[in-house]
């Protein structure tokens, strides 16, 4: 079966440091991999996609993802990040053939701190 | 500007009323689906629609209901017999002709029961 798994709850970072949240997904065909930010009280944005082609995805707001086939990871990255990059960071998965559904794993809460 | 209207942003009802969640979209996208959110909890999908006076329920559709007369519009109806409804739903939409299934969201609707 499907399925994604945010490895982190909650991310407290101080501001100006780097962070990395991560994503774990399980599939037996290919994949295509999506992250979402929600702020307070919004709908969700997309952030940046994984299609196919280079592994390095950047996105908006300076952030960028690595896919690695190898450990089914989809791990997002910035290396400084700012008291606005406060939001809850959700990662997706819609899968090749079939039925075109898009898994959500549960969400990390990042929280940037002065 | 193209994108997704949910009305109203809140939403107050008591105790065995229905209550209909509007979801409209001017991206002429083909699929429309139905969140919830819940704390802690990610993303649930209620119901999606592929295409016009059709739709197929999700993983958490009892208790909800939904029609799909037009493309532009996918309204949500959230019965009395939804057992816990108090909770943030999300409307999004994405282009069903294409392989990978990016989703866009609309800003949400928050449901709370009195």
């Amino acid at each position: 079966a499907q399925s994604v798994t945010q490895l982190d709850s909650q991310v407290p970072v101080f501001e100006e440091a780097p962070v990395e949240l991560r994503c774990n997904y399980s599939s037996s065909v290919s994949v295509y991999l999506f992250w979402y930010v929600q702020y307070p009280n919004q709908g969700l944005q997309l952030l940046l996609k994984y299609l196919s082609g280079s592994t390095l995805v950047k996105g908006i707001n300076g952030f960028e993802a690595e896919f690695n086939k190898s450990q089914t990871s989809f791990h997002l990255r910035k290396p400084s990040v700012h008291i606005s990059d406060t939001a809850e960071y959700f990662c997706a998965v819609s899968f090749s053939g079939g039925y075109n559904k898009l898994i959500f794993g549960a969400g990390t809460r990042l929280a940037v701190h002065p | 500007d193209g994108g997704i209207t949910q009305s109203p942003k809140y939403l107050f009802r008591k105790e065995g009323q229905n209550v209909t969640l509007s979801c409209e979209q001017n991206l002429n996208h083909d699929a429309m689906y139905w969140y919830r959110q819940d704390p802690g909890q990610g993303l649930r999908l209620i119901y999606y629609s592929q295409i016009v006076n059709d739709f197929q329920k999700g993983d958490i559709a009892e208790g909800y209901s939904v029609s799909r007369e037009k493309k532009e519009s996918f309204p949500l109806t959230v019965t009395s017999a939804q057992k816990n409804p108090t909770a943030f739903y999300l409307c999004a939409s994405s282009i069903e002709k294409i392989s990978y299934n990016e989703q866009f969201f609309g800003p949400g609707t928050r449901l709370t029961v009195l």
